[in-house]
């Protein structure tokens, strides 16, 4: 059970727009910048998002990020068929004293 | 560009030590104010945070980890590596190297590599 809180899974159909969240506490969320993360299969995380709102060089518009109190969002734009994936959130605890995971969202594009 | 580059045995016995290098091209591990890290998945679950070591050599593990790990630099061979000892079934996972630290925001990583522990 991770300290971060993610959807299991999420699915939108192509041009559709997507929200995943990660829910966190006053230790993590609140206090820190929240990153995302897409892993497609058998490969490894690509970092999406970081500072909260900004994009690695490369990384689309289609892709924003955003953070209210102690939780955050990754918001996805005009779905693709190649932007199925997983989905991660990180950010670090104050109170674990470490970087802490979200178990992960399953993105589907139907 | 930087790249990185795990190297290691796939197989560890129960109780024996995980070790595991992680290769940098493309830039000096021991220039410019970067962390590395650590980061493993076991097989279709979730990620999680091992630990990090600091340019200049000093290292922050997480909690779970910490009375088994160790992660050190080598910046003769610009590389930094891992030790992770009496483990077990579960630490079974592929084992990821990064570049980035206590933000959380890993820029670079290396393509993975699965060690299984079994005997």
């Amino acid at each position: 059970q991770s300290v971060l809180t993610q959807p299991p899974s999420a699915s939108g159909t192509p041009g559709q727009r997507v929200t995943i969240s990660c829910s966190g506490s006053n230790s993590n969320i609140r206090r820190n910048t929240v990153n995302w993360y897409q892993q497609l299969p058998g490969t490894a995380p690509k970092l999406l998002i970081y500072s909260i709102g900004q994009r690695p060089s490369g990384v689309p518009d289609r892709f924003s990020g955003s953070k209210s109190d102690t939780s955050a969002s990754l918001a996805i734009s005009d779905l693709q068929s190649e932007d199925e994936a997983d989905y991660y959130c990180a950010v670090w605890d104050d109170s674990l004293k470490g970087v802490i995971f979200g178990g992960g969202t399953k993105l589907t594009v139907l | 560009q930087v790249q990185l580059q795990e190297s290691g045995p796939g197989l560890v016995k129960p109780s024996q030590t995980l070790s595991l290098t992680c290769t940098v091209s493309g830039g000096s591990i021991s220039s410019g104010d970067y962390y590395w890290s650590w980061i493993r998945q076991p097989p279709g679950k979730g990620l999680e945070w091992i630990g990090y070591i600091y340019y200049i050599g000093s290292a922050h593990y997480n909690p779970s980890l910490e009375s088994r790990t160790t992660v050190s630099l080598d910046t003769s061979k610009n590389l930094f590596s891992l030790k992770l000892s009496s483990v077990s079934a579960a630490d079974t996972a592929v084992y990821f190297c990064a570049r980035g630290g206590p933000s959380g925001d890993f820029d670079y990583w290396g393509q993975g590599t699965l060690v299984t522990v079994s005997s």
